[in-house]
């Protein structure tokens, strides 16, 4: 069966530097939601999308903007980036006939020096 | 707004015995639960979840959860613990269908000795 795909799934970067992060979500899956979890921490929501518009906002700085397209794939772009931005960045789909039940990705690890 | 509590940051069993997570959550509406594990290093995988209907929900490998309204609990258990059971359990709640965020807890680690 067909699973959300990101892309990278490591990634190194500087601070101050951009990164931009891809989710793939499973076919047919609408509703796209980010995390960040940090190390040792529970995965905290960032943002969501629902047919190419936000549905919810989380704890996301203003330094990251995130957008779905008409594939439905989604990017999130993280600038200025911080030396607390270190964290793994998940990805969750939802198809529209299920009662939330979000697939998970497989993460994008993000390490900034 | 939802929340949600997980007693006990490591929990430690040997193989073959009862595993119990417990989970306690806080919802202003009637709450969509939800278990995932996290192997090292890779992303979460759902086990089961409780959204209408039977309160006892089971999962995959062996889990299941009851969901007990009057306690506002769903705790996890597995009968006989396995070696290949050790990982991050998180709990999380959604406040019922919908595209809401899901609110996890700070997770549960599970150590399995032989």
């Amino acid at each position: 069966a067909a699973g959300v795909i990101q892309s990278p799934r490591h990634l190194i970067k500087e601070k101050r530097e951009t990164a931009t992060l891809k989710c793939y979500p499973i076919p047919r899956h609408d509703t796209v939601y980010w995390y960040q979890q940090g190390p040792g921490q529970d995965p905290q929501f960032l943002i969501s999308f629902y047919e190419k518009m936000q549905s919810d906002k989380g704890s996301i700085p203003d330094r990251f903007s995130a957008q779905q397209f008409s594939d439905y794939h989604s990017e999130l772009n993280m600038s200025s980036l911080e030396l607390g931005d270190s964290a793994l960045y998940f990805c969750a789909s939802k198809d529209p006939s299920s009662y939330n039940e979000q697939f998970f990705g497989p993460g994008t690890r993000l390490t900034v020096l | 707004a939802q929340s949600v509590t997980q007693l006990g940051s490591h929990v430690s069993v040997s193989e073959g015995a009862l595993v119990l997570l417990r989970c306690n959550y806080s919802s202003s509406v009637p709450p969509y639960l939800f278990w995932y594990v996290q192997y090292p290093n890779q992303g979460l995988q759902l086990l089961l979840k409780y959204t209408t209907g039977a309160t006892l929900v089971k999962g995959i490998n062996g889990f299941e959860a009851e969901f007990k309204k009057s306690e506002t609990s769903f705790h996890l258990t597995k009968p006989s613990a396995h070696m290949s059971d050790a990982a991050e359990y998180f709990c999380a709640v959604a406040p019922g269908p919908g595209f809401q965020k899901l609110v996890f807890g700070t997770g549960t680690r599970l150590l399995v000795s032989p």
